[in-house]
């Protein structure tokens, strides 16, 4: 199957700070990814699709200024939490879709739990 | 609007047969995912459903049925390692909609 890396897997920052999360597809290319954030016991909840070569579109609620996204290449999309906070704490996990196999399947990263002291 | 709607937890014995069901009201419905996920780890693809009917993949099988909104996963010869939460999504409007997930406990 399709394998979507995500990087870093754990980071904790103090608050005030960016964090920036990687999401690579590395054997297919992948002209859709979506940024998810999970928190405990908690259904994933879609926060932005991210499209190559264009604006994200960010889901209702989800701050675009806070939540930056950009999806530079067929294979990377990065979502940086600018100016985090202690209520940002959270897991962010990326999906790439493999639009060749006609099934719009999502294939997800590993995650990256996030804590904001 | 997208509404998913699953059972929470349940306990079952090594080797038996568990059913978990899932609701949706869905805009644009083109698809029923199911994942699992394990505490801490991010879902991994079981099965999609787009057609009414059963797929069958192993000791995993799903089923849905377009008309009453509903689908289930059915797990065959359960196995300690399918200890693990599974979680229903429902594809449409470009998105996906994730149920809340139902905790399954597999107990020797």
């Amino acid at each position: 199957g399709a394998v979507v890396s995500q990087h870093p897997s754990r980071v904790i920052c103090k608050s005030g700070t960016s964090v920036k999360i990687e999401c690579r597809s590395l054997d297919f290319q992948a002209t859709t990814m979506f940024w998810y954030r999970q928190f405990p016991k908690q259904s994933l909840m879609l926060m932005a699709t991210s499209n190559e070569g264009s604006k994200a579109t960010y889901e209702q609620g989800v701050e675009k200024d806070k939540f930056l996204i950009n999806h530079a290449s067929l294979t990377l999309s990065t979502l940086t939490v600018t100016s985090a906070h202690p209520e940002d704490s959270s897991f962010y996990i990326c999906s790439a879709r493999e639009a060749a196999e006609g099934t719009d399947t999502q294939y997800f990263g590993p995650g990256t739990r996030l804590t904001v002291l | 609007g997208q509404n998913i709607d699953q059972p929470t937890e349940m306990t079952a014995t090594e080797g038996a047969i568990v059913q978990i069901n899932c609701t949706y009201q869905t805009s644009g419905f083109n698809g029923l995912f199911w994942y699992q996920q394990h505490a801490g780890e991010a879902p991994t693809f079981l099965s999609y459903n787009v057609l009414d009917g059963l797929e069958e993949k192993g000791r995993f099988s799903s089923f849905l049925s377009r008309s009453k909104g509903y689908s289930y996963l059915l797990l065959k010869e359960l196995q300690m390692k399918d200890s693990a939460s599974y979680l229903c999504a429902a594809y449409g409007n470009n998105r996906l909609a994730f149920g809340k997930g139902n905790q399954v406990v597999v107990i020797p």
